[in-house]
């Protein structure tokens, strides 16, 4: 059973913090590690998709990084704002001949003005 | 353009009957995949296709779920003699998934929230 784990659960910030989370994944086998990020009642939306060891991707305030060979993937707020406030899920996805997504149960943050 | 677009939004249905859901991905996405989510949780895999082929259904939880894409364009997912431990949020998500690469991302629906009495 691969199992994806995100820390903390969720997070409560004051407006202007910065912060980070962690998505744990199996190392072998490793093909992608999604991002998504979802707020209630919509739909989740996809922030970064990232396949090579090393990967640091950016979209605005929102930053992640890459460690294949240890299974594990931060995602970084800079100057979290209200807006932000969303649960922010990790996925992984194997090498295997398959596009089965195993998500992670999610990082809530909430951002307090 | 048109995203991931699901129907019904909602469903209420009584125990045994059976409901079929509905998903109309974005055109021109090769992949499509279904997945249930409960309440606070993260979406949990069920099956997927790429074009008309069913590819994996190791998700689906019993032989009462079904889940077909004829066309390789809309597909249905069918709930058989409805249980109320079936209640739960249905996404669909779509992705461009050409050339058999799987690390495109997915787009996922509004969901049909089923409700099983």
């Amino acid at each position: 059973i691969l199992n994806v784990e995100q820390s903390p659960q969720s997070l409560h910030v004051q407006e202007g913090d910065s912060t980070n989370f962690t998505c744990s994944f199996p190392s072998s086998n490793f093909y992608a590690l999604h991002w998504y990020r979802w707020e209630t009642a919509k739909s989740p939306e996809a922030l970064f998709v990232m396949t090579l060891n090393g990967d640091e991707k950016k979209k605005g305030r929102i930053s992640a990084t890459l460690n294949t060979k240890e299974g594990y993937s931060y995602l970084y707020i800079k100057g979290s704002q209200p807006e932000d406030s969303a649960t922010y899920l990790c996925a992984f996805l194997g090498s295997s001949n398959t596009g089965k997504l195993i998500f992670g149960q999610g990082t809530t943050l909430q951002v307090k003005p | 353009g048109a995203g991931v677009s699901q129907s019904p939004r909602y469903k209420v249905t009584k125990r045994g009957q059976d409901v079929a859901l509905r998903c109309d991905p974005i055109s021109g996405h090769v992949s499509l995949y279904w997945y249930r989510q409960a309440l606070g949780q993260g979406p949990e895999f069920l099956t997927y296709f790429n074009y008309e082929a069913q590819q994996d259904k190791s998700g689906l939880p019993n032989d009462r779920f079904s889940a077909e894409r004829p066309e390789g364009s809309i597909s249905t997912l069918t709930i058989q003699r409805t249980e109320q431990r079936d209640s739960a949020m249905y996404r669909c998500a779509s992705s461009l998934g050409l050339w058999g690469k799987k690390d495109y991302e997915q787009y996922f629906g509004p969901g049909t929230r089923l409700t099983v009495t």
